[in-house]
Parts: C-alpha cells; sequence; structure tokens
C-alpha cells in the first residue's frame, strides 16, 4: 500500500527566506508524484508534478520539488517566500499518470511572518 | 473554461437528513473523482467514476453512501442518514481520458447538527 509522510505539521518561515516543504513517500513501483496548495476554505491547485525524467520540476508560484529515490523523498522548495504564501501543503502519490487515485499526506501548515 | 464545479459550497443537514452533494467536471472532462477531508487530515479517496460506471469505490463506506456520474448532468454523492461524523470538506476532481494529473473543485463543507 502507498502512504505519504509530511513529518512537520506546522512551519513558520519569514518572508523573503527560503523554504523547505518535507514529504516522504512509501510505493513499490515507480510512483507518480505531486504536490498541491489550498487556501483557508479553497480547493486544491496544483503547483507542480513529477511522472519521470529529470529529478528536478518546476512548478507554479516559483515552487519546485526534487524526486529522491534514494531517499523515497519529494520535497518542495521556494528561494523567497512571499506572504501570499501563506497555505496548507500536502504531497501527494498516485499509480499512474492519469485516472488513479491519490495518496495524500495529512499536509504542512505555512505560516509566514513579517 | 469554468474549472470544476462543486455545489452548494456549504451543506448543513440535520442527523439523519440526506446531503446530496454535486459536481459538474471541467468541460471534457469524463472522470470523476470524490475525495474527503476530515479535519487536520490529508484527503481520503472515497470513489472513482466514468460516465455511467463505477470504477473503484475501495475508498466508500459500506453504508450510507453512493455516488454516481449519469450520462447527463453532474456526478452526485449521496449520504443517506447523515451522522455527526460525516461532517467534513468533500472535493471532486476530474480529468481527461488518458490525461496527467487531475484538477479539484472548491469543495463542499458539509456540517451535520
Amino acid at each position: 500500500a502507498q502512504s505519504v509522510t509530511q513529518p512537520d505539521i506546522h512551519i513558520t518561515v519569514s518572508e523573503g527566506a527560503s523554504l523547505e516543504l518535507r514529504c516522504n513517500y512509501s510505493y513499490g513501483a515507480t510512483p507518480y508524484l505531486f504536490w498541491y496548495v489550498q487556501s483557508p476554505g479553497q480547493g486544491l491547485q496544483l503547483l507542480l508534478k513529477y511522472f519521470s525524467g529529470d529529478t528536478l520540476v518546476q512548478g507554479i508560484k516559483g515552487f519546485e520539488a526534487e524526486f529522491k529515490r534514494s531517499q523515497s523523498s519529494f520535497n518542495l522548495r521556494k528561494p523567497s517566500v512571499h506572504w501570499s504564501d501563506a497555505a496548507e501543503y500536502f504531497c501527494a502519490v498516485g499509480a499512474s499518470k492519469g485516472y488513479s487515485t491519490l495518496t495524500f499526506g495529512k499536509g504542512t501548515m505555512l505560516l509566514v511572518s513579517p | 473554461n469554468a474549472g470544476v464545479m462543486q455545489n452548494p459550497r456549504h451543506l448543513v443537514r440535520r442527523r439523519g437528513q440526506e446531503a446530496r452533494l454535486r459536481c459538474s467536471p471541467m468541460k471534457g472532462h469524463s472522470h470523476v473523482y470524490w475525495y474527503r477531508q476530515l479535519p487536520e487530515e490529508g484527503l481520503k479517496f472515497m470513489v472513482y467514476l466514468q460516465k455511467e460506471n463505477i470504477i473503484d469505490e475501495s475508498g466508500m463506506p459500506k453504508e450510507r453512501f453512493s455516488a454516481e456520474f449519469p450520462k447527463e448532468g453532474p456526478s452526485i454523492l449521496r449520504i443517506q442518514q447523515v451522522v455527526r461524523g460525516d461532517s467534513a470538506a468533500y472535493f471532486c476532481a476530474s480529468s481527461p481520458a488518458g490525461g496527467e494529473g487531475y484538477t479539484f473543485g472548491s469543495g463542499t463543507r458539509l456540517t451535520v447538527v
């Protein structure tokens, strides 16, 4: 069975500082990995996804993530955080590119301090 | 091109009533997924449907919950005889056939009082 662990429930970062959100997955085959962001009371917006190829993927809003198979990790990064980035971030793993169920982590709430 | 549309945004039901949640997928999308988000939890898969077919309902509670995606009209998630534990945010997502990843709606927040 696949699973996703996001070890940090809350993270506080100063505006302008760099950010790294951790995600570890467990999956027996080639994983398809996703990061979503959820603002309060809103749905989930896809930030980026990894299917194959270059292990460093670029997403929207200046986010990137690196797939490390040896560490079963897919950490999300941003070099300079903006106050508007405050939201909850979810990592997810799927069995295929397209129509498959996703297994989500419990999320990391990002707080941005002035 | 409108995104995935869910309605209502908020729904309040008394214990024992029925809740009907609607999801209109993005234009051209033929696959619909329902997920439930309990407080301080990630999203949990419930059911995956294509037009007129339930493909995977392994995440659906065995009783009181049902889902459909008719040939015409939105997908419906139906919860009969709601209980307080059904209070959650219910998200729908859609994808095209052969698509890569899917798009979520804004969710329906169900509160059972």
